[in-house]
């Protein structure tokens, strides 16, 4: 399996566009999980889904973001407007279940905006 | 809610030498589970070792393992024989009942050849 798969790998925008982040799951895995990586808050759980369905979004910063899995094989996290202070780094992660299951984490998107 | 704290921002091993790397969390639920992941440079969080609360035996992954007081939630990690390659950031992480990872802010492992 290829594991994991996020695009793109590095995306630098301009303040007030719209960026999409991508992520293809592992096959088989019903949890879907995105999470942001910033020096000063470390990593943080965004929303998750379980087989397609979104659990809880409590993570999500505020409206300028959503996300969406619209099949088992595809998510996305939208921004917005983007801000500067949503430069970090963006992972996805997929479980088979969850519990003691490893979560497999994509190799992350780091997001720049200027 | 569940929280997991690293206090030590960094540590430095000689290689070959042994390291411990400590975590302590809070939670009010009974059945969790624990996790300790690494980081390196190239940024992949990979799994390095779990612990499910409900066992009393310490887990063991080959050089890693861990040092489980439930009493006093406290998870750390030991590594064996450090090796160059374990030079890494490392995050303590727990998850209950509601499926969330929580993690700690990660430590900085160097390994001085």
């Amino acid at each position: 399996d290829a594991g994991v798969i996020q695009s793109p790998r590095h995306e630098v925008t301009e303040m007030g566009q719209e960026v999409t982040l991508r992520c293809k799951p592992i096959s088989g895995h019903d949890y879907l999980f995105w999470y942001r990586q910033t020096m000063m808050r470390g990593l943080e759980l965004l929303i998750y889904f379980n087989n397609n369905v979104p659990i809880d979004d409590s993570g999500m910063p505020e409206d300028r973001f959503s996300a969406k899995m619209p099949n088992a094989s595809f998510s996305t996290l939208k921004i917005q407007p983007s801000e500067p202070r949503d430069s970090a780094v963006y992972f996805c992660a997929s479980s088979y279940g969850t519990g003691p299951n490893e979560q497999f984490f994509g190799p992350g998107t780091r997001l720049t905006v200027l | 809610a569940q929280t997991v704290t690293q206090s030590q921002p960094e540590m430095s091993v000689q290689e070959a030498e042994t390291v411990t790397l400590s975590c302590t969390y809070d939670t009010s639920e009974s059945d969790y589970y624990l996790f300790w992941y690494k980081q390196p440079p190239s940024r992949q969080m990979i799994l390095v070792i779990r612990q499910e609360a409900y066992k009393q035996q310490n887990a063991t992954e080959n050089r890693f393992s861990v040092n489980f007081q439930k009493a006093a939630k406290s998870f750390s990690l030991k590594i064996s024989d450090s090796q160059l390659g374990d030079a890494a950031m490392y995050f303590c992480a727990h998850t209950g009942a509601n499926s969330k990872l929580t993690f700690g802010k990660g430590i900085t492992l160097s390994v001085r050849p």
